[in-house]
């Protein structure tokens, strides 16, 4: 079946160093790929997203490219801040049968004044 | 627009009790999803419903959890009777179908803690 598997955390960084959390899936077709973020006490909301092969999404300063020939979807962002400590959870949702959404377990990311 | 209404945002009780969650949707969305969260199992998917009508709910853990949309704007998930392992973050999300893609759009979660 589908599924995401991501990077564990947590993932600890200093402020301004750059970001990858790594993300790859598996999916029969082309599904849509998303990336969600979680800040504390708060539900899940979308960061970027991309639709077919190719296509980078990009939100905030992230940005995440869909990679059909490694099936991957990496989240990259150049300098980061204190206020991206969050959790991030790469997600497909495939384009046929059901509508559901699938979920990666979730990165945890610090980042260090 | 409010986005996805949830309550309470914490629910504390002894376990054998009935607990109640409410949801209500973002208008106009036809898809209505519950989630769990735990440390320990991550995001788990319980149940979710198209135009009202339960669709999947292969991830309801045992008959102790039920889950009901009487019409488009408002949801409920029991648990009867809770027990401790239920204790966990459970977040109600909604979606449109039609859209270009299948963003969800999630509440703020109920914090449930089960003594």
């Amino acid at each position: 079946g589908d599924s995401v598997t991501q990077m564990e955390g947590p993932v600890t960084l200093s402020e301004e160093a750059f970001l990858t959390i790594n993300c790859t899936y598996t999916a029969t077709g082309y599904p849509s790929l998303f990336w969600y973020v979680q800040y504390p006490g708060e539900g899940l909301q979308l960061l970027l997203k991309a639709t077919k092969a190719d296509d980078k999404g990009s939100n905030k300063g992230f940005e995440a490219t869909y990679r059909k020939e490694t099936t991957s979807f990496h989240l990259e962002k150049g300098s980061v801040q204190v206020s991206d400590s969050a959790v991030y959870f790469c997600a497909l949702s495939p384009n046929t049968g059901g509508f559901k959404t699938i979920f990666g377990a979730g990165t945890r990311l610090f980042v260090k004044a | 627009d409010a986005g996805v209404i949830q309550s309470p945002r914490h629910e504390v009780t002894e376990m054998g009790q009935e607990v109640t969650l409410r949801c209500k949707p973002i208008s106009g969305h036809d898809y209505l999803f519950w989630y769990r969260q735990t440390m320990m199992r991550g995001l788990e998917l319980l149940i979710y419903f198209n135009n009202n009508v339960p669709i999947d709910d292969s991830g309801m853990p045992e008959d102790r959890f039920s889950a009901k949309m009487p019409n488009a704007s408002f949801s409920t998930l029991k648990i009867q009777p809770s027990e401790p392992r239920d204790s966990a973050v459970y977040f109600c999300a909604s979606s449109l179908r039609g859209a270009s893609y299948n963003e969800q759009f999630f509440g703020p979660g109920t914090r449930l803690t089960v003594l």
